[in-house]
């Protein structure tokens, strides 16, 4: 079973709505990203979480939120989606410390909004 | 800002060939610097990892060079085969901010028999 997990892998939805993606992941890793990646933009951070109790946001959150309900999910929430929230979506993981570690994606999740 | 440039032609070369990939970045002191390797459809997967006081970093057929003078990372592979085919992200984390990548948009590899 693959380590970071994503659900739905695509979702196409209208104008307004609210969506909400979900990561799941048994690696154990304290911390947990959400990303949105576009054309020719690369990979942006929406927000990320050290551990459960604790949120931030990133480069791009307006229009998301999130929720950390255990150490192994982590929700991102678009509250009234919008045609410009149209974008490839990861789930990340990564271990605690004060240096460099690597991050572990999930498959993604292709979010068309109409 | 800060900003972290790819080259977003796609490079082509023959299998057997050495690929070179550029990053280049601005306004940054980067403590730490990541090479990633992304196929169609996928989540991006890491590679290589290069801290500032290094020069240089291997990993069988990879290498990465690390020039905080130029702010430049290049990234190698040698003896490349169609199954290198991907596009390539290198991202990096910057001095306090711990385990928070900035990723550059990407370079496309196409290895041709």
């Amino acid at each position: 079973d693959a380590d970071v997990t994503q659900t739905p892998r695509n979702r196409i939805t209208k104008t307004g709505k609210r969506i909400m993606l979900e990561c799941s992941q048994t690696k154990g890793h304290d911390r947990m990203y959400w990303y949105r990646q576009d054309p020719g933009l690369g990979l942006r951070l929406i927000y990320y979480s050290f551990d459960v109790k604790d949120i931030n946001k990133g480069e791009i959150s307006d229009g998301y939120s999130v929720s950390r309900q255990a150490q192994a999910k982590f929700s991102l929430s678009l509250e009234s989606a919008i045609p410009n929230q149209t974008a490839l979506y990861f789930c990340a993981t990564g271990t605690s410390g004060s240096f460099a570690d690597t991050q572990y994606f999930g498959p993604g999740t292709r979010l068309t909004v109409l | 800002s800060q900003k972290i440039e790819q080259n977003s032609e796609a490079l082509n070369i023959q299998e057997g060939k050495t690929a070179t990939l550029t990053c280049n970045y601005t306004n940054y002191s980067p403590a730490y610097l990541q090479w990633y390797r992304q196929d169609p459809g996928r989540g991006p997967v890491f590679l290589l990892l290069i801290r500032e006081n290094e020069k240089e970093k291997r990993k069988e057929r990879l290498k990465v060079t690390f020039d905080t003078t130029l702010k430049q990372s290049l990234f190698h592979i040698t003896a490349s085969q169609p199954a290198d085919s991907a596009t390539y992200l290198c991202a990096l984390e910057w001095s306090g901010g711990y385990n928070k990548l900035i990723f550059g948009a990407g370079t496309r590899l196409a290895v041709h028999p």
